[in-house]
């Protein structure tokens, strides 16, 4: 299986900030890659997929970057709202679906 | 605007089955190209991904759940359903349903979760 590897595991950051975080694939995986934002008690919600297409309604201070093994989820101005864990998603070897661990966004 | 809601015993002994159903509103189950997923995540840890059907009856299961998961669909109810078998403490999770959106755009495979459910906590425990 595709092994999808993020860092930081967590970090923290203040609002305004402009900040990354990494997706790293075992193999490569083309653009194949998405993007969800949770919050705590809730489930995912899309942000990006095809690695940089921003999903209808996503504030456009997000955006993604990156094909075959790495990539990348910017979020330009971080808002109170961001603070969140965040995964990506490859489905480079549909069926067969697999994440990264997260990484949590935490105020600083 | 489409809602999935999950539902199902939250409590179940080791040993046994675990069922749960999803219950699609706000459209038909059976339009449009779109698979159906569970997804489940154990409390502070990732997603993982564990199968999906088709209104036709297809599925697909992720290979580490093969041999205990049974996806099936009613589309009469427009429900999709999860029974996976021979449960132990690791299955505790949150479960989710999920709309698997596949497709093209710009000359590329596109493939994301678009509609999920809220999720239900399943805890494995006698």
């Amino acid at each position: 299986a595709i092994r999808m590897t993020q860092s930081p595991s967590s970090f923290s950051a203040s609002t305004g900030d402009r900040v990354t975080i990494t997706c790293r694939a075992s193999q490569g995986i083309s653009s194949y890659l998405a993007w969800y934002q949770q919050k705590p008690g809730k489930a995912p919600k899309l942000l990006i997929y095809a690695a940089s297409t921003l999903q209808s309604g996503v504030p456009s201070r997000f955006s993604g970057s990156g094909s075959g093994t790495d990539f990348t989820l910017t979020i330009s101005c971080l808002q109170s709202e961001d603070f969140a864990t965040y995964y990506c998603q490859q489905y480079y070897s549909y069926p067969l679906i697999t994440f990264g661990q997260g990484t949590r966004l935490e105020i600083k | 605007q489409v809602q999935l809601q999950e539902s199902g015993p939250g409590l179940v002994k080791p040993s046994q089955t675990l069922s749960l159903t999803c219950t699609v509103s706000g459209g038909s189950i059976s339009s449009g190209s779109y698979y159906w997923s569970w997804i489940r995540q154990p409390a502070g840890k990732g997603l993982e991904w564990i199968g999906r059907i088709y209104t036709s009856g297809s599925t697909n299961y992720n290979p580490s759940l093969k041999s205990r998961v049974t996806i099936s669909v009613d589309t009469s109810k427009n429900q999709f359903s999860l029974k996976l078998s021979s449960v132990t403490a690791a299955d505790t999770a949150v479960y989710y349903c999920a709309r698997d959106h596949v497709g093209y755009s710009s000359g590329t495979v596109i493939y994301y979760f678009d509609y999920w459910g809220q999720g239900t906590l399943v805890t494995v425990s006698s």
